[in-house]
């Protein structure tokens, strides 16, 4: 059930300690973000969204930031689990559209 | 809800062979999507649905690939004849038009040999 590729930027980071994962989408006019985790064998799982009019979001042990002016969106967990271990994207709604666009992903490694 | 199921999970095909990749979205969503999954390529949306009409296509990568949703629950991806590059994750996801997040399936793991 392998989902994604060998050559990912890959994240890693001791366990407990914060993670930051970061994305830069395409168009400017785009106006809903959204992260989803996926991990081995599964599909894309929703973790959290904002909208562009918005500049951060928090979750439950998430926080996604967006900027605008250079296009660009990060996630951070706070107190990296083992199993926060996946792959992460990031996905633009573009405008007068449905669909999403995602990005290459990221994966991220957690070290016990 | 048992979420949105996909089946086959795994298929292994000999090229030129027709293959046929089945979706069951959530009850009650109105839109459905179908992505494409590769190391090289990442997800690509293929093709969308809202209330069982396709409404962007633009993403099926040539006539070997058809879509059909002949009812609100159920859809299907087929490729005729299958390649070996068609080798992939395909992940059907389904939503509330309006509520903007999707949910996706587990996913099919075709392989063309």
């Amino acid at each position: 059930g392998e989902s994604v590729g060998l050559h990912l930027p890959t994240l890693s980071v001791q366990e407990g300690d914060n993670s930051i994962i970061n994305c830069a989408y395409s168009n400017s006019a785009s106006d809903y973000f959204i992260w989803y985790k996926q991990e081995s064998g599964k599909g894309p799982q929703f973790i959290i969204d904002i909208r562009s009019n918005m500049d951060k979001r928090q979750g439950q042990r998430v926080t996604v930031l967006l900027n605008k002016t250079v296009k660009h969106l990060s996630l951070q967990i706070a107190a990296t689990q083992p199993g926060d271990s996946a792959v992460y994207f990031c996905a633009e709604r573009l405008p007068r559209g449905q669909n999403f666009v995602f990005g290459p992903g990221t994966r991220l490694s957690v070290l016990p | 809800d048992a979420g949105v199921i996909q089946s086959p999970r795994h298929e292994v095909t000999e090229m030129g062979q027709e293959v046929t990749l089945r979706c069951k979205p959530i009850s009650g969503h109105n839109s459905l999507f179908w992505y494409r999954q590769t190391m090289m390529r990442g997800l690509e949306l293929l093709i969308y649905f809202n209330n069982n009409v396709p409404i962007d296509d633009s993403g099926m990568p040539e006539d070997r690939f058809s879509a059909k949703m002949p009812n609100a629950s159920f859809s299907t991806l087929k490729i005729q004849p299958s390649e070996p590059r068609d080798s992939a994750v395909y992940f059907c996801a389904s939503s509330l038009k309006g509520n903007y997040g999707y949910t996706f399936g587990s996913g099919t793991r075709l392989t063309v040999v």
